[in-house]
């Protein structure tokens, strides 16, 4: 059973213009998010953060909002760039940390 | 951001035998550490947690002995694929965080081919 899952397996998004990477969780448990970006072969690294206290975390072009009543968390990346097409995970941890759970990627591409 | 090495990062190895893959933090003291495995084109797939000192915790459907999971100290974890088989060829990613439960850092990941 998927508790992290990311709808829309790909996003092409014009340079220059907002990117937005959704993510829904279904496990009300979970009370920190992050997002990971990942090329082909290696492994991920990690992007930004928010923890259930909050609802808005912004560092530089990323922004993450996550909305707790609707269980959503959506990153926002602008203006997109072409470096920035890669697959991003969003991720869900609990409160002890020995919970670490991937949502399924979003493949996105920036167009030049 | 801290450093975590995986090692190797490439195996081919014969079907029946057994592998081992390991997971160091080169900066900072992981108390909790984690594995993965990816397919292609699809997610990371939690396979495990494990805490220093203590027994690994598997996820529903991962078979304990077959991946077995040592984290004896506070800066190296291994999983050793045990009788490997062509099913087990994936990519096998770590992770570790000295702070649960914030960010986790991942090594590079190992591409293991079972033939």
């Amino acid at each position: 059973d998927q508790q992290v899952k990311q709808n829309s397996p790909s996003l092409s998004v014009q340079e220059g213009r907002i990117s937005i990477l959704n993510c829904d969780y279904t496990n009300s448990m979970f009370d920190y998010f992050l997002w990971y970006k990942k090329y082909p072969a290696e492994g991920p690294t990690f992007l930004i953060s928010i923890s259930s206290i909050k609802d808005k975390n912004e560092d530089g072009r990323f922004t993450v909002f996550l909305n707790k009543s609707a269980k959503h968390l959506s990153l926002h990346i602008v203006p997109s760039q072409p470096g920035d097409s890669a697959v991003y995970f969003c991720a869900a941890s609990g409160s002890t940390g020995n919970q670490f759970y991937f949502g399924t990627g979003t493949s996105l591409t920036v167009i030049p | 951001g801290a450093v975590v090495s995986q090692h190797p990062s490439w195996v081919i190895c014969k079907s029946g035998t057994s592998v081992k893959i390991e997971c160091r933090s080169l900066d900072f003291q992981a108390t909790t550490m984690f594995w993965y495995r990816q397919f292609p084109k699809q997610s990371l797939m939690l396979m495990a947690t494990s805490n220093e000192g203590s027994k690994a915790t598997y996820e529903q459907g991962v078979e304990k002995d077959k991946f077995l999971i040592n984290h004896a100290s506070l800066t190296l974890s291994t999983l050793t694929v045990t009788s490997a088989h062509p099913e087990d060829s994936s990519f096998y990613i770590c992770s570790a965080t000295d702070r649960p439960p914030f960010e986790a850092f991942f090594g590079q990941g190992t591409r293991l081919t079972v033939v």
